[in-house]
C-alpha cells in the first residue's frame, strides 16, 4: 500500500542549481498538491492540479513550476534554487479537490546553500 | 490576514484532560473543514473532517463547526501523551478553485 510516494527524501542544492521533485500516487486520485512547510508557518500551497491536464497556482508559486505528467504523477521543479526555498516539501493527493481527505507523501527535506 | 488562523501554542494539558483546539477562517464560502495531526518529522494525517454546522464525534475526538462565526474546533477527550503533536486545521476555499488551505498549526503537549 504505497499511497503517495515522493523522491528524493533529502536533497542539498547549491544556490542557482535546478532540480525536480517527483511525486506519484497509486490511489487513482484526481487531485494533487504541492505544499512547503517552514517552522511556524504550517503548510503553504505552492501549486495544485484539480485533474489530469490542469495546474494552478497556490499561495506561494514564485520560483517553482509543476507538471502533471499523467493522472499518477505530479512533479515540482525549482529552476534556480535560492536559500529561501530551503524547506520540507510535501506532495498530497485527494479524490476531489478540497472536498475529500488529502493523503500526504513522506516529504522531501531540501536545503539550499 | 491569513485565511486560516490557529494559535501556535504550545497548549499544555495533563493526561486525562480535555484538549480544545481552535481555528478561524476568513472565507465565508468555505464548505469543507479538516483536522490533521502531524508528529514531529512525519507527514500530516487526517483526524476528522466536518461539512455541516454542529458537532461530529469519532471516538475521543469531536469536531465542532460554526459557519456563522467562521469557527471550527477540535476537542480531544481523555488526552493521552501519544496525542502530543501539532494539529493542523485545513479549509477549502469558497471560490471555484476549492483548493485546500492550512493553518499554521497548534502544538499540543499532554503531560503524563
Amino acid at each position: 500500500n504505497a499511497g503517495v510516494t515522493q523522491t528524493p527524501k533529502f536533497q542539498v542544492l547549491k544556490t542557482g542549481q535546478s532540480m525536480t521533485l517527483q511525486c506519484a500516487q497509486d490511489m487513482n486520485h484526481n487531485s494533487m498538491y504541492w505544499y512547503r512547510q517552514d517552522p511556524g508557518m504550517g503548510l503553504r500551497l505552492i501549486y495544485y492540479s484539480a485533474s489530469e491536464g490542469t495546474t494552478d497556482k497556490g499561495e506561494v508559486p514564485n520560483g517553482y513550476n509543476v507538471s502533471r505528467l499523467n493522472k499518477r504523477e505530479f512533479s515540482l521543479r525549482l529552476e534556480s534554487a535560492a536559500p529561501s526555498q530551503t524547506s520540507v516539501y510535501f506532495c498530497a493527493s485527494s479524490d476531489s479537490l478540497g472536498n475529500t481527505e488529502a493523503f500526504f507523501g513522506q516529504g522531501t527535506r531540501l536545503t539550499v546553500v | 490576514q491569513k485565511e486560516v488562523e490557529q494559535n501556535s501554542g504550545p497548549l499544555s494539558v495533563p493526561e486525562g484532560a480535555i484538549a480544545s483546539l481552535n481555528c478561524t477562517y476568513s472565507d465565508r464560502g468555505s464548505q469543507s473543514f479538516f483536522w490533521y495531526r502531524q508528529y514531529s518529522g512525519k507527514s500530516p494525517e487526517l483526524i476528522m473532517f466536518i461539512y455541516s454546522n454542529g458537532d461530529k464525534e469519532d471516538g475521543r475526538f469531536t469536531a465542532q463547526l460554526n459557519k456563522a462565526s467562521q469557527y471550527v474546533s477540535l476537542l480531544i477527550r481523555d488526552s493521552q501523551p501519544s496525542d502530543s503533536a501539532t494539529y493542523l486545521c485545513a479549509v477549502n476555499t469558497g471560490d471555484s478553485s476549492y483548493k485546500l488551505i492550512f493553518g499554521s498549526g497548534t502544538r499540543l503537549l499532554v503531560r503524563p
